[in-house]
Formats: structure tokens, sequence, C-alpha cells
């Protein structure tokens, strides 16, 4: 049984440029939410994802998008990047949106941008 | 917006100590989360609790959530090297799908 699984594991990027990261849910996980962690920080929510739409959102710019596809994976989208997005971004799945469920998180991505 | 403080934001114990990390919420909390995050690596989920006042033990560690719902506290007795890393609560709030994690409280034990 695949946990969660998120790709790239390390991205290098230049200010002004945009990235994609992708992330598959844990089997039978149908909900997914990105957080952002800094540095010595807590992870920050920046939108959960649910049935294809943006069920919530962080206090985070329009820069950051996101899509979820009909297989429960997701994506995000982050334009115009700043050397403050420099970060862990965490992808974690749950088996619903009620919030007593539990967050499986993935790996990661770490993003430097330049 | 609402906020999630924990203290101390590092403890370093010599191996066979206790160690308990506070979590403090600006708001009510619906339910409460607890995770772990190794150094280099994710957070893992430990544990929930919803009930006020509720107490929950695993192993070395007891978890309790506050009778106002709004601070929890974690205490590991006998602390073991394996135990190093952080530990995160996550106040979850009704009406809303987020989490908003705390400061995090990152542990070295010392052997």
């Amino acid at each position: 049984d695949a946990g969660v699984t998120q790709s790239p594991t390390h991205l290098i990027k230049t200010r002004g440029q945009q990235v994609t990261l992708r992330c598959s849910p844990k089997s039978g996980h149908d909900t997914v939410s990105w957080y952002q962690q800094a540095l010595g920080q807590g992870p920050q929510f920046i939108f959960q994802y649910y049935e294809e739409e943006e069920r919530q959102r962080g206090n985070f710019p329009d820069r950051f998008s996101g899509h979820q596809y009909p297989n429960y994976s997701s994506e995000l989208n982050v334009n115009a990047l700043l050397l403050g997005d420099s970060a862990l971004y965490l992808c974690a799945s749950s088996g619903g949106t009620a919030l007593n469920e539990k967050l499986f998180f993935g790996s990661g991505t770490q993003l430097s941008v330049l | 917006g609402q906020q999630v403080m924990q203290i101390p934001q590092y403890q370093h114990v010599q191996e066979g100590e206790d160690f308990t990390t506070y979590c403090n919420s600006s708001t009510t909390l619906s339910n409460i989360q607890w995770y772990k995050q190794r150094p280099g690596g994710h957070p893992v989920f430990l544990i929930q609790l919803v009930k006020s006042g509720e107490v929950k033990k695993q192993k070395r560690l007891t978890f309790q959530f506050g009778e106002a719902k709004k601070n929890s506290s974690l205490h590991i007795t006998a602390t073991q090297t394996t135990d190093v890393g952080t530990y995160f609560c996550a106040g979850g709030n009704s009406g809303t799908y987020k989490y908003i994690f705390g400061t995090g409280t990152r542990l070295k034990v010392l052997a």
C-alpha cells in the first residue's frame, strides 16, 4: 500500500520562474491538502482539494494555485517565484474532509529559489 | 488570525529524563492533533484529542487536552534516542478544513 508520494524531491529555481509540484495521495484517500514549511517553522496551510475543487484556502497569494485530477492526484503551481518561497512543500492526504481525519504527509519537495 | 504557540522551542535532555511540550491556541479548538517530524523527514501523525480534559497514553507518551480546549501537552517519560525530532501540535476548528500547526518543539536526547 503506497503512501503519499511527491515529486520532485528537490528543485532549484530562480526568481520570477514558475514551478509545478506533484502529489499522489495514499490509496483510498480522496482529499489532498498542501502545506508550506519554512526552515525551523511549522507547516502552513496553503489549500485543500476535494472532488477536484479547492475547498479551502489559507493566507497565500493568488500566485499559489492548484489542481486535483479525477484520480485524486494533485498539483501545486507557484508563479512569479520569490526568494521567500524557498521552503519544504508538503502534501497531505486524508480519507475525507471531516476535521477529525488524520493527515498522512508525503516526504515533501524542497524548493530553493535563487 | 488564530495562532498556535508551543513552548519550549528547543529542549535538550539526557536519555532517561522526562520531556514535556506545551501547546497554546489563541482560540478554542474543536480538536487537536499531534505530529512528530524526524530530522529531514515529514510530519507523522501521533494522536488526536477531541474531548475537553481528555488524556490519552501511548506507551511512554501522555497527551492532554485542556478543559477549555485551548491548550494541550505532550509528556514523554524516560526519553530514548529514538524520541529525537520536532513535535508539532495542530489545532482544528469546526467549520474549517484546515489545521493550524504550532511552532513546534525540537527535542534532542543526549545518550
